[in-house]
């Protein structure tokens, strides 16, 4: 299975920072990355899909970088409605296999 | 809109059986996959495994395999996952979640989830 190690697992940030999460893959998975968002109670939420693709009504604060084995998710400018956990996803070989997550606090 | 609505809570003794139903609705159900993705109390989510109900074709997770099986009713565009024998580490939330055409495991559209708490 391939491994995906996100860090920070958790972070303490201010409404109009910049947030930076990454996501490293145990084997190259070229662009087959996605990143979601889960409040609490909730189901996740697709934000970013091959790597840097915005899904569609998700607000341009949020993207995605990366290839290989290395990527990034950044939100711009923090916004009170980001404080959630936030996952990648790797589709590239079976089975799918999701990091640990990242866990965005209010500072 | 597309929607996917999940069967209730169940509570499960081990070594017994459970069944989660996923009824999808404002879409064309054979022409996606359906995935399931449980999620332990307080961790991360972990895919079990995926159908394509068109074909009745599955993939699992390795350590699924044997575990779980999922189905799929074209007929009523519900999907189902049966888990046996569970375990107390079992106990979690189970979601199914709608791979798109082309883009088979990103998942746009989730069910609300289901629990499942197994305990003697």
């Amino acid at each position: 299975d391939i491994q995906m190690t996100q860090s920070p697992s958790s972070l303490s940030a201010s409404v109009g920072d910049r947030v930076t999460i990454t996501c490293q893959a145990s084997q190259d998975i070229r662009n087959d990355l996605n990143w979601y968002q889960q409040k609490p109670g909730k189901a996740p939420k697709l934000l970013i899909y091959d790597a840097s693709n915005l899904k569609t009504g998700v607000p341009s604060r949020f993207s995605g970088g990366g290839s290989g084995t290395d990527f990034t998710f950044t939100i711009s400018n923090l916004q009170p409605e980001d404080i959630a956990t936030y996952y990648c996803q790797q589709y590239q070989n079976l089975p799918v296999t999701f990091g640990g997550g990242t866990k965005v606090e209010s500072k | 809109q597309v929607q996917l609505v999940q069967s209730g809570a169940e509570v499960k003794k081990p070594g017994s059986s459970v069944k989660v139903s996923c009824k999808a609705s404002g879409g064309s159900f054979s022409s996606y996959t359906l995935s399931w993705v449980r999620q332990a109390p307080g961790q991360g989510l972990e895919w079990l495994g995926r159908i394509i109900p068109m074909f009745g074709t599955t993939d699992y997770a390795p350590k699924f395999q044997g575990r779980v099986r999922l189905t799929a009713d074209e007929s009523t565009s519900t999907g189902y996952m049966e888990l046996t024998s569970p375990r107390s580490d079992d106990t979690g939330v189970y979601y199914c979640a709608r791979g798109n055409s082309g883009y088979e495991f990103s998942f746009d559209y989730w069910g609300q989830g289901t629990l499942v708490t197994v305990s003697s």
